[in-house]
């Protein structure tokens, strides 16, 4: 199964700080996903980084993406209240099929 | 604007009532999937969709079912809920099959 393990389970920063998340999974990929979600309400799609990057930024948000040790990381710089939420990577395998397979994800919350 | 609906939002019924759970998209996508997510468990992946009447078993299938009659529509049916299916369901949509997931907003089903 190409699902991706999160780490740590939860985090808890003060506002203003860097939160790193890693995500781990066993087989290769096309691309991996990351998504936020809000207690209780749908996921939002964050940032898609294909197998042949390294590196993806968009807004305060950079992801890493090393292939070779099949793992990726998800930095958000000076973090606010507004990203408290779980975070979830969701690596896309082979084939056709609709496959993003979830993991638990991590939960951040940003202090005040 | 670009959306995936789900009705109802709530919903509380008893052990073998069959219920129906309504999802639709208005951005013309192909693959449509159906998760429910668990505390610990994560989202697990029930059906997904590639395309009108292309249905598949995702990793927890087990006392649901699907059809895809028109693209825009994916409803998930319960046809003997039992109280292991109280969850929070999700229907997610997509372009590509590996690609950006957008999903409604959730459906908190409990089984009594």
């Amino acid at each position: 199964s190409q699902q991706g393990e999160e780490d740590p389970q939860a985090l808890s920063i003060q506002e203003g700080e860097n939160a790193t998340m890693n995500c781990s999974y066993k087989t290769s990929i096309n691309n991996l996903q990351w998504y936020r979600q809000n207690s209780g309400r749908g996921l939002v799609h964050l940032i898609l980084i294909r197998s042949n990057e390294r590196e993806k930024h968009s807004g305060r948000l950079r992801v890493t993406l090393d292939t070779s040790k099949k793992s990726s990381s998800l930095l958000i710089t000076a973090s606010r209240a507004a990203d408290t939420a779980s975070y979830f990577c969701a690596p896309a395998g082979g084939g056709a099929t609709n496959k993003l397979i979830f993991g638990t994800g991590t939960l951040l919350a940003v202090q005040p | 604007e670009a959306q995936v609906t789900q009705n109802p939002r709530y919903l509380i019924t008893v052990t073998g009532k069959k219920l129906t759970v309504t999802c639709s998209q208005n951005m013309n996508h192909e693959y449509m999937s159906w998760y429910r997510q668990d505390p610990g468990l994560g989202l697990r992946q029930i059906y997904y969709s590639m395309n009108v009447e292309v249905t598949d078993k995702g990793d927890v299938p087990e006392g649901y079912k699907v059809s895809r009659k028109e693209k825009r529509n994916f409803p998930l049916i319960l046809e003997s809920p039992s109280p292991n299916q109280t969850s929070l369901y999700f229907c997610a949509s997509s372009f590509k099959g590996q690609g950006e997931q957008f999903f409604g907003p959730g459906t908190r089903l409990t089984v009594l």
